[in-house]
């Protein structure tokens, strides 16, 4: 199984400024055939279904806010929030569709502080 | 509006089972890939199953293997979950999640309901 690990486990930002959430697997989930990572970034917040931010380690869904970005390939990955507002506050998943089983990171809890 | 909406949760005795379904609308169910995604309390995600669209492609997590099977109706709009054999370690919000399924890239989820809780204790 590919094991995705976060950092940090948690993080405090102040509004307006940047939060950046990083990401490893275990293994590359870059794929040669077509040169994609098949990484993407969800966002749950309190009582709430996660939603999927990103996908291909940087394509934003549609409907997401510029603020959000990712980057990374291979197996080194990075969530910037440009300038956090206050319904970023959340717990943000990355999360690997190479191989079944699709696993998940252990989510980076995001505050204010 | 796509919306996914889950039923069947409930509390049950270690090693009965419970029946989860997953009922969709605002989109052609039939055209889509589905996911159940399951999040103990307080804990991570963890993708436990797949159906392709017409069930002739099925996966599951070994943590569910043999214990759980996933179904759909195309016909009533539903995914369902049969769990049997369930243990404490199955306590968990269950999740339906639509796949967005792009050629042979399955496993990112656009869509999902908003859980229902199932609680293994004695």
């Amino acid at each position: 199984d590919i094991v995705m690990t976060q950092s940090p486990d948690s993080l405090a930002v102040s509004l307006g400024e940047r939060a950046t959430i990083n990401c490893k697997s275990s293994q590359s989930v870059l794929k040669s055939s077509n040169n994609k990572d098949y990484l993407a970034w969800y966002k749950q917040k309190p009582g709430q279904p996660p939603m999927l931010l990103i996908h291909w380690a940087s394509t934003r869904e549609s409907g997401v806010p510029d603020r959000f970005s990712g980057s990374g390939s291979g197996t080194d990955f990075t969530l910037t929030i440009s300038s956090l507002q206050a319904e970023d506050v959340a717990v943000y998943y990355c999360h690997q569709y190479l191989t079944t089983p699709w696993t998940f990171g252990q989510g980076t809890k995001v505050e204010i502080e | 509006e796509v919306q996914l909406v889950e039923s069947g949760g409930g509390l049950v005795q270690p090693g009965g089972s419970l029946r989860l379904s997953c009922e969709v609308s605002g989109f052609t169910f039939s055209s889509y890939s589905m996911n159940w995604v399951r999040q103990a309390p307080g804990k991570g995600l963890e993708w436990i199953s797949y159906i392709s669209t017409t069930s002739n492609t099925i996966y599951y997590a070994d943590s569910v293997k043999g214990r759980f099977t996933i179904s759909r109706d195309n016909a009533k709009n539903s995914l369902s979950l049969q769990m049997n054999g369930l243990t404490d370690e199955d306590t968990a919000v269950y999740y339906c999640a639509r796949d967005r399924t792009t050629g042979n890239t399955r496993g990112r989820f656009d869509y999902w309901g908003q859980g229902t809780l199932v609680s293994v204790s004695s």
